[in-house]
């Protein structure tokens, strides 16, 4: 089954506690991309990334980094939390060249 | 900058009225616009895309269409039912940008 898979689905953490949240693709995009929803001011982009080792700022980077090394795999870092990125995080593929998006289930994620 | 305004916020409608979600863009310079379903808990699933080159595209019960020169697209549900009950996003493509969503309720 094609999809998009992020985990956790759920985390809660502290304020400068690293941690990552991954999601996976078995499409075979090229492109992924990370966005943030939060009331009142939709779905933001964080990072997208045309490639492998291709990645660029979205709208809203600040406080996150991601990477690209594999075609399948684009993780969303938080080096050191703080509760303003308390949201909840989706990732999304789609083929080059294609144009419809395929999201994953999101993370909702908790800085406390 | 890109701007994607959905009115109404929200929408309320006993099942089996049709109805017209709006969905407003500053920029014209778009390379299609994409409408999307939310359910609570889950993401975002794809339902129609209209290319910049288009005027509607349809599915089922709904239809939805672009007027590029007005800046307007707007998502037709036909014989609304309970199921349909959901958040649903616009987005246009040149660089992704969001509206902020429609949250619809069918009551049965």
């Amino acid at each position: 089954e094609a999809q998009v898979t992020q985990n956790p689905r759920y985390l809660i953490t502290v304020t400068g506690k690293k941690l990552t949240v991954t999601c996976s693709q078995n499409m075979n995009h090229e492109y992924m991309s990370w966005y943030r929803q939060d009331p009142g001011l939709g779905l933001r982009q964080i990072y997208y990334s045309m490639n492998v080792e291709v990645t660029d700022k979205g709208d809203v980077p600040e406080g996150y980094k991601v990477s690209r090394k594999e075609k399948r795999n684009f993780p969303l870092i938080l080096e050191s939390p703080s509760p303003n990125q308390t949201s909840l995080y989706f990732c999304a593929s789609k083929a080059q060249g294609g144009e419809k998006l395929f999201f994953g289930s999101g993370t909702q994620l908790s800085v406390l | 900058k890109q701007e994607v305004t959905q009115i109404p916020a929200a929408l309320s409608v006993p099942e089996g009225e049709n109805l017209v979600l709006n969905c407003s863009f500053t920029d014209s310079a778009i390379y299609n616009l994409q409408w999307f379903r939310q359910d609570p808990g889950k993401g975002l699933t794809s339902l129609l895309l209209i290319q910049s080159s288009q005027r509607e595209q349809t599915s089922g019960r709904l239809n939805a269409s672009l007027d590029k020169s007005s800046g307007r697209s707007t998502l037709y549900i036909a014989a609304s039912q309970p199921g349909d009950s959901a958040t649903y996003l616009c987005a246009s493509f040149q660089k992704l940008v969001f509206g902020t969503g429609t949250r619809l309720l069918v009551s049965p």
